[in-house]
């Protein structure tokens, strides 16, 4: 069965260092999605992505966070200057053009010291 | 603007039990509602989804969801508490703006003691 896949699932950054999160939607999917839980936290959305371009972002989504599609199977998202409150679990979905579900990936975890 | 509550952040329940995480809503919309099971240290597993259809949606594992309009509440049962079952659960509704976001209930961790 297709699954959504992120790497790296661990990564240690520095305060003010740029980091990219990686992601690879199921194939057929158009829709895709950012969202974060911070520890202990529900999970929050961050943007989303149709058509090459963002379709909705939430207020955390600011200057510092942004997205692309580089190729036709990678989904990024790239933080400019890591802040410590950063550090959460990343999750990439995707969604079918018909579908009313998000499928998620397993996730990476951002550790900013 | 759509929410999800979810009542409870913590059910203990025995093994074998009856497992009853409550899940309430609130949309201008129709609603389109899902259980996600999110075991430790792994991602986010779709138990079930409801999308007008039945209003008593059947899931993996044995779980099950009734969506009551009335009460605008869906919330989660299985029959039968498993230690395998033990984990968080997130409700959640789709959002009717732009993308479709999922809007993600605080999450109701359950424990099954032996």
């Amino acid at each position: 069965e297709p699954e959504v896949t992120q790497t790296p699932s661990h990564q240690v950054t520095q305060m003010g260092q740029e980091v990219i999160l990686r992601c690879v939607p199921i194939s057929n999917h158009l829709y895709f999605y950012w969202y974060r839980q911070i520890l202990g936290q529900k999970v929050e959305f961050l943007v989303s992505f149709y058509n090459n371009e963002i379709s909705e972002k939430s207020e955390i989504f600011d200057d510092q966070f942004s997205v692309e599609r580089p190729d036709g199977s990678n989904f990024t998202l790239k933080i400019r200057s890591t802040k410590l409150e950063d550090s959460a679990m990343y999750f990439c979905a995707s969604r079918r053009d018909t579908g009313y579900e998000q499928y998620f990936g397993p996730g990476t975890r951002l550790t900013v010291t | 603007a759509q929410s999800v509550t979810q009542l409870g952040s913590h059910v203990s329940v025995s093994e074998g039990a009856l497992v009853l995480l409550r899940c309430n809503y609130s949309s201008s919309v129709p609603p389109y509602l899902f259980w996600y099971v999110q075991y430790p240290n792994q991602g986010l597993q779709l138990l079930l989804k409801y999308t007008s259809a039945a209003t008593l949606v059947k899931g993996i594992n044995g779980f099950e969801a009734e969506f009551k309009k009335s009460e605008t509440s869906f919330h989660l049962t299985k029959p039968s508490a498993h230690m395998s079952d033990a984990a968080e659960y997130f409700c959640a509704v789709r959002g009717n703006t732009g993308g479709f976001k999922t809007i993600f209930g605080a999450g109701t961790r359950l424990f099954v003691k032996a």
